[in-house]
């Protein structure tokens, strides 16, 4: 079964840091470009990052730029997403999310993760 | 980048009801746009692809339709499973925005 597990969320203070982490199973990891997507409380999701399958290329929203940094580790089948600076606005769901064909950045997206919450409050 | 503009924002149908939602992008994006479902609480979920694309799984009374800038997602004759909210993206450039997403009631 193809999967993506997340962790590492929690609530952090506003300044403060976390790194999440998505575990894939079920498919070659290294072979699909990987993506995050957040969604605040009752508000659209909102895109995040971009990993292209080998690290190589990275994006980061306007929002995050200069703040998360998207890797990767493709011998562990796992993707994370440092978070530094973290505001009250960065509060919201992760999903981590895999692109539907292989080697494509800029695509669908066919597998969410169960997403891992993440709260940026004093 | 490019905005997307879902309409409307939300609707109430009855089951058995022809739905349809719009979505228009502020520039042209070919037919890279895809068509997200979220049940409430839950993850979203694929459905449609290359702007009318079933996603494998994907009961037949949905289909996309559009080309450019405005799209097209119908649902034939709503089921009370089809109680969700609904999002285009598009998938042209970075970032792949969303829409605003379009909740779907059962009158």
């Amino acid at each position: 079964e193809v999967q993506l597990v997340e962790s590492g969320g929690g609530l952090v203070q506003p300044g403060g840091s976390l790194r999440l982490s998505c575990s894939a199973s079920g498919f070659t990891f290294s072979s699909y470009a990987m993506h995050w997507v957040r969604q605040a409380p009752g508000k659209r999701l909102e895109y995040v990052s971009a990993i292209n399958n080998n690290g190589g290329s990275t994006y980061n929203a306007d929002s995050v730029r200069g703040r998360f940094t998207v890797s990767r580790d493709n011998s562990k089948n796992t993707l994370y997403l440092q978070m530094s600076s973290l505001r009250a606005e960065d509060t919201a769901v992760y999903y981590c999310v895999k692109a539907r064909r292989i080697a494509v950045v800029r695509d669908a997206f066919d597998i969410w993760g169960q997403g891992t919450m993440v709260t940026v409050s004093s | 980048d490019i905005q997307m503009t879902q309409s409307p924002s939300s609707l109430s149908a009855s089951v058995g009801d022809r739905v349809t939602i719009t979505c228009r992008a502020s520039q042209g994006i070919s037919n890279y746009l895809a068509w997200y479902q979220q049940k409430p609480g839950k993850v979203p979920k694929l459905l449609i692809y290359a702007a009318s694309t079933l996603q494998s799984g994907v009961p037949s009374r949905f289909s996309g339709s559009g080309s450019g800038t405005d799209f097209t997602l119908t649902i034939s004759s709503l089921q009370p499973e089809d109680v969700a909210t609904y999002y285009c993206q598009h998938y042209n450039s970075a970032p792949q925005t969303f829409g605003q997403g379009t909740q779907v009631e059962i009158k």
